[in-house]
């Protein structure tokens, strides 16, 4: 199966900062790339399909970038609510997977 | 306002049963594929079953809960079903169902409920 590695494991930034996560691929995805925002006790939000599209609510200052085995999550100008853990997932190859998550922590 | 509720979730004995429901509400249910994703605690997320639109006549699981584990649903209800047998520990998770905005099985997800754990224990 596809692994996704996600990095770095822990992200801490202040407000106003900007973010960037990453995804790598163990084998090509194409496009086919996802991104969740998953904060504590609550279900998975979809914020980015398709590595590059936002999902319907989703701020502009989230957006996404890559095609193959590398991806990145960028948010600009952060603000307190975006503390979470972030999930990057493949639906190119089956079994569609998951990556291990970044804690993303606003100072 | 689509919502999508699991309900079902409890204790259970290793070996034994439990099947999950997830109300779907604030869309044409039968026009979109669903599946079932799980997380244990304190871990990531893990796809588990997925089923098509329409007469969901495409179904999927994962191999670790191949044989084990049938999706089905009911459009008439706007429910569909994860029926768990011979559970183990390792199926210890809480249990999310989620909404593909297709109706063919296109596997990323738009709208998950609040989900349902699952304690596999004796």
């Amino acid at each position: 199966e596809t692994v996704l590695t996600q990095s770095p494991a822990t992200l801490s930034l202040s407000p106003g900062e900007r973010a960037t996560l990453s995804c790598r691929a163990s084998q090509t995805v194409s496009s086919y790339l996802a991104w969740y925002q998953q904060k504590p006790g609550q279900a998975p939000r979809l914020l980015m399909y398709d590595a590059s599209n936002r999902a319907a609510g989703i701020p502009a200052r989230f957006s996404g970038s890559g095609s193959g085995t590398d991806f990145t999550l960028s948010i600009s100008s952060l603000e307190p609510e975006d503390s979470a853990v972030y999930y990057c997932q493949q639906r190119s190859n089956w079994p569609p997977t998951f990556g291990q998550g970044t804690r993303l922590e606003i100072k | 306002e689509v919502q999508v509720l699991e309900s079902g979730g409890g204790l259970v004995q290793p070996g034994g049963s439990l099947r999950l429901s997830c109300a779907a509400s604030g869309f044409t249910f039968s026009s979109y594929a669903m599946s079932w994703v799980r997380q244990a605690p304190g871990k990531g997320l893990e796809w588990v079953s997925a089923i098509s639109g329409g007469s969901g006549d495409y179904t999927y699981s994962a191999e670790t809960v191949k044989g084990r584990f049938t999706i089905s649903r009911d459009n008439s209800k706007n429910t569909v079903y994860l029926q768990m047998t011979s559970l183990r520990a390792g199926d210890t998770a809480v249990y999310y169902c989620a909404r593909t905005p297709t109706t063919v099985v296109t596997y990323y997800f738009d709208y998950w409920g609040q989900g349902a754990l699952v304690t596999v224990s004796s």
